[in-house]
C-alpha cells in the first residue's frame, strides 16, 4: 500500500539560507499534519492543513510557513535557518470523514541539518 | 491542554521478560491514544490506538495496551521481549475535535539484554 512519502530524506543547508521539505499524502487523504521532532526530543506539532485550508497551528516559528496544494501534497518552507532548526520533520496524513474516527500515517521524515 | 508523561526515560530488560511502559495522560474528556515506535534515525510506526470500546487494545508486532480511565493510564505491554524490540517508544494523545493533531510524550528508549 501506498505510504506518505516525504522528500528529500535528508538536506544540509547553512545559517540564514532556505530550505522546502516537501510531503505527499497517502492518495485520497485531504488532511496533512507537520512535526518537528528535535535531537532526543519527542515530536512536535507544527501546523495542519485540512481541504487546502490550514485547520490547526502548533509551535511553527514565524520563519516557517506551509501550504497544501490542490493535488493535496504539501510543503513547508522554511527562511533564515538557524542551528536549532536541525531536527527531524515528519509529516503525516489522514482522511477525515464525518462521524468516524480515524488515524494518521506519518512518513520517513526528513531531516534537517543547519550548519 | 492536553499533555503526555512517560515516567521512564530508559527502561532495560532481559530478551524473553514481560515489558510494561507506562504513559499518563491528561485531557478534559475521553482522548484518542495511540503508541508509536521509533527505531534510530527512523519514521514513526504505530504500535496500536484507541479510539472507544473495548479498553484492551491489541497492536501490532504482540504488543497491547490497556486504557483505564480512572487512572488517565494506557501502558503498553508485551509479554516476551524480542532483541528486535529495542527502540524508542512514544505515548501519544489526540483530542476528539482536533483530528490527529497529537501530543506526544517525551518516549520510553527500551534496551533489550541479551
Amino acid at each position: 500500500a501506498a505510504g506518505v512519502i516525504q522528500s528529500p530524506r535528508h538536506l544540509i543547508k547553512e545559517k540564514r539560507e532556505t530550505a522546502t521539505l516537501k510531503c505527499y499524502p497517502i492518495p485520497r487523504h485531504d488532511t496533512v499534519y507537520w512535526y518537528q521532532q528535535g535531537p532526543g526530543q519527542d515530536p512536535q506539532f507544527l501546523i495542519s492543513f485540512y481541504e487546502k485550508m490550514q485547520s490547526d497551528k502548533g509551535s511553527i516559528p514565524d520563519r516557517f510557513s506551509a501550504q497544501q496544494f490542490s493535488d493535496y501534497h504539501s510543503e513547508l518552507n522554511m527562511s533564515s535557518l538557524e542551528l536549532g532548526d536541525s531536527a527531524l520533520y515528519f509529516c503525516a496524513s489522514s482522511l477525515e470523514i464525518q462521524g468516524r474516527d480515524t488515524e494518521a500515517f506519518f512518513g520517513q521524515g526528513t531531516r534537517l541539518t543547519v550548519v | 491542554a492536553q499533555s503526555v508523561t512517560q515516567p521512564d526515560i530508559h527502561i532495560t530488560v532481559s530478551e524473553g521478560a514481560s515489558l510494561e511502559l507506562r504513559c499518563n495522560y491528561s485531557y478534559g474528556a475521553t482522548p484518542y491514544l495511540f503508541w508509536y515506535v521509533q527505531s534510530p534515525g527512523q519514521g514513526l510506526q504505530l504500535l496500536l490506538k484507541y479510539f472507544s470500546g473495548d479498553t484492551l487494545v491489541q497492536g501490532i508486532k504482540g504488543f497491547e495496551a490497556e486504557f483505564k480511565r480512572s487512572q488517565s493510564s494506557f501502558n503498553l505491554r508485551k509479554p516476551s521481549v524480542h532483541w528486535s524490540d529495542a527502540a524508542e517508544y512514544f505515548c501519544a494523545v489526540g483530542a476528539r475535535n482536533a483530528g490527529n493533531m497529537l501530543t506526544f510524550g517525551g518516549g520510553t528508549r527500551l534496551m533489550v539484554k541479551p
